[in-house]
């Protein structure tokens, strides 16, 4: 069965950095991007960047450049989503997701992870 | 980049109604053009993509329209279940943007 299975859900206060995974199985990793998208509560879909895990490769929406850092580590079939600083604004929860064959609409969610950032 | 815009943001509407909810992008994106439904609490679920192949499993009371910079996602007999929150996607490059959303619910 192809999945992505996410870590579980964090609290944390700001300043502190953070990072979340999201493991792929049941398929073959590196011919799938993987992105990673937020939703804030109550707040529609935002999708923040994507990482091609067969050489590292990134785009990231402007909205998002600079304030988190997508990787991946193709060994254990894992990508990650990462801030160095959290702030009360990144409380949210983030799902990763990843294309169907021949087409690039997300047809795999990971479960998400609800990230807390509150002092 | 590419703007995607919603409309309606939310709609009420009997059972058994017709449901259309439009998708304007700022510039053509040919037909890579995606939906999305998410039911309250839940993941995401792909209906729709490449403007109008309805994905695997998903009842043919959906359906999707358009191409360039005007789509269209109807819903030809709303149906309970169909109560979600609906997203247009546009994929032919990053950035991957989403529209903002349209909630439908039961009149």
């Amino acid at each position: 069965e192809v999945q992505l299975v996410q870590s579980g859900a964090e609290v944390k206060k700001p300043g502190e950095s953070l990072r979340i995974s999201c493991k792929g199985s049941g398929y073959r990793f590196t011919s799938y991007w993987i992105s990673w998208v937020r939703q804030m509560p109550g707040k529609g879909l935002e999708w923040m960047g994507r990482i091609d895990p067969s050489d590292s490769y990134t785009n990231y929406s402007p909205s998002f450049q600079g304030h988190v850092t997508i990787s991946a580590d193709k060994s254990i079939t894992t990508a990650y989503l990462q801030w160095s600083s959290l702030k009360a604004s990144d409380t949210a929860m983030y799902y990763c997701a990843r294309p169907q064959y021949g087409d690039n609409a997300f047809e795999i969610w990971g479960q998400g992870t609800m990230v807390t950032v509150s002092s | 980049d590419i703007q995607m815009t919603q409309s309606p943001s939310s709609l009420s509407a009997s059972v058994g109604d017709r449901v259309t909810i439009t998708c304007r992008a700022s510039q053509g994106i040919s037909n890579f053009l995606a939906w999305y439904q998410q039911k309250p609490g839940k993941v995401p679920k792909l209906l729709i993509y490449a403007t109008s192949t309805l994905q695997s499993g998903v009842p043919s009371r959906f359906s999707g329209s358009g191409s360039g910079t005007d789509f269209t996602l109807t819903i030809s007999s709303l149906q309970p279940e169909d109560v979600a929150t609906y997203y247009c996607q546009k994929y032919n490059s990053a950035p991957l943007t989403f529209g903002g959303g349209t909630k439908v619910e039961i009149k």
